[in-house]
């Protein structure tokens, strides 16, 4: 079946450090590949997206990239801010009308000044 | 900008009681899905449902689970006699339909429900 396998957490960063939160997957189609975000005491929120291969998905700075030939999507901001402390989820969703989301487990991110 | 909302955001109960949690999508989704995560834990897929039917269920989704689609705007999720493993947030979601938007099956999160058995 499907699964994302992200890495561990905590992650603790000092203000403007570059993150990389690494992300591989394994499906059985071609899916979509996405980032949630969960801010704390919050729900999920949708941070970026890509549908296909090669393609980016970016969003307040964070970006990623569908890379099929690795079965990755790499989670990155040039310069974090306090603000970005959180839990991060990988996850993707095959193509289709109703087919569920599969999370990783998520990596807590800690952005300290 | 349309959003998901559910009701209500904390629901405690004692063991055994039953719970029904309540969401109502996006008003043009038709399909719909709940989730649930344990504190701490990753976020897990429990049911999606699709013209009045579930379409998938996982192998939480036990008898003790069930879903409706009451009216044209509400999907709820009765537990019917909880048990303290339940103690979890729940999530729901929504999604238009695939085909003539290129696919878009991107889901929409509600804020969830926190249920804390007793």
């Amino acid at each position: 079946g499907d699964s994302v396998t992200q890495m561990e957490g905590p992650v603790t960063l000092s203000e403007e450090a570059f993150l990389t939160i690494n992300c591989t997957y394994t499906a059985t189609g071609y899916p979509s590949l996405f980032w949630y975000v969960q801010y704390p005491g919050e729900g999920l929120q949708l941070l970026l997206k890509a549908t296909k291969a090669d393609d980016k998905g970016s969003n307040k700075g964070f970006e990623a990239t569908y890379r099929k030939e690795t079965t990755s999507f790499h989670l990155e901001k040039g310069s974090v801010q306090v603000s970005d402390s959180a839990v991060y989820f990988c996850a993707l969703s095959e193509t289709g009308g109703y087919q569920k989301v599969t999370f990783g487990t998520g990596t807590k991110l800690q952005v300290i000044p | 900008e349309p959003e998901v909302t559910q009701t209500p955001s904390h629901q405690v109960t004692q063991m055994g009681q039953e719970v029904i949690l309540r969401c109502v999508p996006i008003s043009n989704h038709l399909y719909f899905y709940w989730y649930r995560q344990i504190l701490g834990q990753k976020v897990e897929f429990l049911v999606s449902f699709y013209n009045n039917e579930i379409s998938e269920k996982s192998e939480i989704f036990d008898d003790q689970f069930s879903v409706e689609r009451p009216d044209g705007s509400n999907f709820t999720l009765k537990i019917r006699s909880t048990k303290l493993e339940d103690s979890a947030m729940y999530f729901c979601a929504s999604s238009e339909l695939g085909s003539g938007t290129g696919g878009n099956n991107e889901q929409f999160f509600g804020p969830g429900t926190r249920l804390t058995v007793l």
